[in-house]
């Protein structure tokens, strides 16, 4: 079955600190790895995308990183600001006929405190 | 403004009404989706256009929910007879096709008292 599975749920950090933030899936055959930022109320805004043969890709502040042997990934936030807080998504798409077939994680959710 | 837009961003209705929502992708983008959101969790995939042919729905959009994409531009979503259990963010989102990134819109969120 495929699925994608993201921790910790939640995380609070002060504001200038680093973080980072996990993600496990089992999805086949795959295609390429996603993670998005979604502030309340708000359509997710994507960060990142890296296929398969990629193992690191950054976005400013934000550098994601890809382990296709182990099927990890994790999205590493450098110096917090008080913006960061929100909702960060890991959205796998698996290899179709048609189209890439795409499963979400349930999200971690952000918040930083000044 | 370039991006994806959803209408209306907020709607409540009393249980048993119907609702429609309205999508616009990004100009050519041929591919839109719909999915559903509910607090604290992951978006949920209901549907998938490839221009104005619906490729795939999931098992989630029951009988009440219809989408259409006449002219393989804008998008509706239709939901009959709504439930509270339908109160969730509806979200759009559009893509060119070959590894595609997905654009996502602002997400209408309904509310069934």
């Amino acid at each position: 079955k495929n699925q994608v599975e993201q921790s910790p749920q939640s995380l609070i950090i002060l504001e200038g600190k680093n973080c980072t933030l996990q993600c496990n899936y089992t999805v086949s055959p795959f295609s390429n790895l996603r993670w998005y930022k979604q502030d309340t109320g708000r359509g997710p805004v994507s960060l990142t995308i890296m296929t398969f043969s990629e193992n690191t890709k950054s976005n400013g502040r934000y550098t994601a990183t890809l382990d296709a042997d182990t099927k990890q990934s994790s999205l590493h936030i450098t110096a917090s600001q008080l913006s960061d807080s929100a909702s960060y998504i890991c959205v796998v798409s698996a290899m179709k006929t048609s189209y890439d077939k795409v499963i979400f994680g349930p999200g971690t959710s952000l918040s930083v405190i000044p | 403004d370039t991006g994806v837009s959803q209408n209306p961003r907020h709607k409540i209705t009393k249980r048993g009404q119907n609702v429609t929502f309205r999508c616009d992708p990004i100009s050519e983008h041929n591919r839109l989706y719909w999915y559903r959101q509910t607090l604290g969790q992951g978006p949920e995939f209901l549907t998938y256009f490839q221009n104005e042919a619906q490729l795939e729905k999931s098992r989630l959009l029951s009988d009440r929910f219809s989408a259409e994409r006449p002219k393989g531009s804008f998008s509706t979503l239709e939901i009959q007879r709504t439930e509270q259990g339908d109160s969730a963010m509806y979200l759009c989102a559009s893509s060119p096709g070959g590894v595609n990134e997905q654009f996502f819109g602002p997400g209408t969120r309904l509310t069934v008292l």
